[in-house]
C-alpha cells in the first residue's frame, strides 16, 4: 500500500519569506499523481497544487510550486512571498494510476503559522 | 466555493444512534468520495462510487454504509455509533473516477458523538 510521509508537523514563515513544506512517499508504481491540499481555520480542504509522475517538469501555481524527485520519491511545496492568508494545514496526497485504487491517500499533514 | 454540498455541517448525537449524512456533488460529477479526518487517525478514505455504483472500499466500519443515488447525491449512514466515531466526515468529488482529475471536497460534516 502506498505512504505518503510529512515530516514537519508544524512549520512558520515571516510573511513574504519562502518556506518549503517536504513530502516523501512509498510507493511501487510508475503511473500515479500527486497533490497538495490546503485547510485553513475553516476546514475546508483547498486543492493547491498537482504534479503528474511522468511529466519532469515541476508543476507552478502562481507562488506556489513544487519539487518533484520522482526517483527520490519527493514531493515538497515551496511557497513565495508567503501571505498571512497562506496560513493554514497543509497535506501531501499520493493518487494511484491504476483502476479500482483511485483514492487520494494523505499525509499526516504540516501546520504553517505565517507571522506578520 | 467547491460545489460539494454537505448536509448538517455539525451534529451531535448520543452513542448507540444512527446518522446519515448527505452529500451533493458538483453539478456533472459521476464520481463521489467519504473521508474521515480525526486527530488520531488523519484523513481516512471510507468509499467511492461512481454513477451509483460502489467502486473503491477503503477503512470503512461495518457500521457505516453509504451510497449514490440516481441523481448522484450521496448519503453516508453511520449506525450504533460509539465515541469514537466523532470525527469530521468529508464527500468529495470529481468528474472522472481516476488520473489527474481534481478531486473538491465539501466543507465537512462535524460529528460529535456524546
Amino acid at each position: 500500500a502506498q505512504t505518503v510521509t510529512q515530516s514537519q508537523p508544524e512549520m512558520s514563515v515571516q510573511e513574504a519569506e519562502t518556506v518549503t513544506l517536504s513530502c516523501t512517499y512509498d510507493t511501487s508504481e510508475s503511473d500515479y499523481y500527486l497533490f497538495w491540499y490546503k485547510q485553513p481555520p475553516s476546514r475546508q480542504m483547498i486543492l493547491v497544487i498537482r504534479q503528474e509522475a511522468y511529466k519532469q517538469q515541476n508543476a507552478t501555481e502562481n507562488r506556489f510550486s513544487v519539487n518533484f524527485q520522482k526517483a527520490a520519491k519527493s514531493f515538497s511545496l515551496k511557497i513565495s512571498d508567503s501571505q498571512l492568508g497562506d496560513a493554514a494545514m497543509y497535506f501531501c496526497a499520493y493518487r494511484s494510476g491504476q483502476g479500482g485504487s483511485e483514492k487520494l491517500v494523505f499525509g499526516k499533514g504540516t501546520k504553517l503559522t505565517v507571522n506578520p | 466555493d467547491s460545489g460539494v454540498t454537505q448536509t448538517p455541517k455539525h451534529l451531535i448525537t448520543a452513542t448507540g444512534q444512527r446518522v446519515t449524512l448527505r452529500c451533493s456533488p458538483r453539478s456533472g460529477d459521476l464520481s463521489v468520495y467519504w473521508y474521515q479526518q480525526s486527530l488520531d487517525q488523519g484523513l481516512q478514505f471510507l468509499i467511492q462510487y461512481y454513477n451509483g455504483e460502489e467502486r473503491a472500499k477503503g477503512n470503512i466500519l461495518e457500521r457505516f454504509s453509504a451510497q449514490q443515488f440516481p441523481d448522484l447525491h450521496s448519503e453516508l449512514n453511520l449506525s450504533s455509533l460509539e465515541l469514537g466515531d466523532s470525527a469530521l466526515y468529508f464527500c468529495a468529488s470529481s468528474a472522472e473516477p481516476q488520473g489527474f482529475d481534481t478531486i473538491y471536497f465539501g466543507e465537512g460534516s462535524w460529528l460529535t458523538v456524546v
